[in-house]
């Protein structure tokens, strides 16, 4: 099993929906959790963290952790064209070791 | 403030040469991180540095080295490149490693082993 898996898409959703992106994880010690988004050709960029379990909301993103299930979640509401991209989970491991999924490519059609 | 430097931005290689990816930040921050990313693919950490003077491997070290003499600098060296190192290679810094500060990235160095 991969420490950080993610679903690599294409997931396509037309403007104004909800995207939700998924990321499960292994190592039951983790305790922060991140997505950045990076635009192709260029570098990653936070978008949210979160270290509690529960939501976490920050304008049209929200955070969602299950530490039982292994489980993080983001949602992007009222889904804009600018927020195509692909979406890195990242999780902090115990040593500051951070691992990464693969990412999930979003695009939003106008 | 500049944020997170690196050169150069792109580089071609024959097997078995070597080089240094230099990576500068000017945010006066603990840690730094070398990242690579291949192709549709997450980003694997090669080495990490809590500190002028103090590195440790991550996920990927091998064939690569690296030295923190200042805080400000973290150069990458790749002996011997391989085909297998042709990849994106990113620089990141963070004032601490916890949770709730983000790593600031560098543009990339996009390195090309043939």
């Amino acid at each position: 099993q991969k420490e950080v898996e993610q679903n690599s898409g294409p997931l396509s959703v037309p403007e104004g929906a909800i995207a939700s992106l998924n990321c499960t994880y292994s190592d039951r010690g983790s305790q922060s959790f991140f997505w950045y988004r990076q635009y192709s050709g260029k570098s990653p960029e936070l978008i949210m963290f979160i270290y509690s379990n529960g939501d976490k909301e920050d304008g049209r993103f929200t955070a969602q952790l299950n530490k039982a299930s292994q489980y993080v979640s983001l949602l992007i509401r009222d889904s804009q064209p600018s927020d195509s991209a692909t979406y890195l989970c990242a999780v902090n491991m115990y040593n500051n070791d951070m691992r990464f999924g693969a990412g999930t490519r979003l695009t939003v059609k106008p | 403030n500049a944020g997170v430097t690196q050169t150069p931005k792109f580089r071609i290689l024959k097997i078995g040469q070597s080089m240094t990816l230099q990576c500068t930040q000017d945010m006066n921050h603990n840690y730094m991180y070398w990242y690579r990313q291949d192709p549709g693919m997450g980003l694997k950490l090669i080495y990490y540095s809590v500190g002028a003077g103090i590195t440790d491997k991550g996920e990927v070290p091998n064939g690569y080295n690296v030295s923190r003499s200042t805080t400000e600098d973290f150069p990458l060296r790749l002996e011997l490149a391989a085909p297998s190192q042709t990849s994106v290679y990113f620089c990141a810094s963070s004032y601490s490693p916890d949770r709730d500060y983000e790593q600031y990235f560098g543009p990339g160095t996009r390195l090309t082993v043939t």
